[in-house]
């Protein structure tokens, strides 16, 4: 496609659920983060995928968090166990980095909406 | 200490003002400075990059660098009501792995 895809748009989980989120970049994006964005808040770095690897997980707030990334494209943030402090907005972005046009931007999809109730 | 911070307002302007956004860093290793915009439930997209000190223009937007002082400001010449959005600050962490973003500043300008 033409820009991030990321899905589902909304989810409305119960407490104690485990939920995936997926990221569709850019083709050819060769790096691809997550993060997350509360309510009137910034945008909180989870994890940097370059390629299929994670050079940086610092930013998984606890072991329930995970990310995997496929085939240096598709992009997996499974939540286990959700808890309500889990509901955000997750932001999905990808960039040509480390290629010719690499500019630094990130392109940000349309964001995933976790509610847990 | 948070790696970047902006007053996070809100900041309102009228019409045809200048808006001014401000933003201080604390990685001193950073090279690569950022402008989003993101309207309210949107994803934020880029309106400008600053990587030298000194002044970059675009069109009505103006990005000023000063590494020195750890400090990145956004000016919006001519505001319009359609400039009405939170404009979020982001610095590439010196690794490049990273992307700081501060928690953004709320413009509203007035018609």
């Amino acid at each position: 496609g033409a820009g991030v895809s990321q899905s589902p748009s909304n989810k409305v989980t119960e407490k104690g659920k485990d939920v995936e989120l997926r990221c569709d970049p850019i083709s050819g994006h060769t790096a691809l983060y997550w993060y997350r964005q509360s309510l009137g808040q910034g945008l909180e770095f989870l994890i940097y995928f370059q390629g299929n690897s994670a050079p940086d997980k610092s930013g998984l707030p606890s072991d329930r968090f995970s990310a995997e990334r496929t085939g240096g494209s598709v992009s997996t943030l499974t939540i286990q166990r959700t808890q309500q402090e889990d509901s955000a907005v997750y932001l999905c972005a990808s960039s040509p980095r480390g290629l010719a046009g690499d500019t630094g931007e990130l392109f940000f999809g349309e964001g995933s909406r976790l509610t847990v109730l | 200490q948070k790696e970047v911070e902006q007053n996070s307002g809100p900041l309102s302007v009228p019409e045809g003002a200048i808006a001014s956004l401000n933003c201080t860093y604390s990685d001193r290793g950073s090279q690569s400075f950022f402008w989003y915009r993101q309207y309210s439930g949107k994803s934020p997209e880029l309106i400008m990059s600053i990587y030298s000190n000194g002044d970059k223009e675009d069109g009505r937007f103006t990005a000023q660098l000063n590494k020195a002082s750890q400090y990145v400001s956004l000016l919006i010449r001519d505001s319009q009501p359609s400039d009405s959005a939170t404009y979020l600050c982001a610095v590439q962490s010196n690794t490049g792995n990273q992307f700081y973003f501060g928690t953004g500043t709320s413009l509203t300008v007035i018609p």
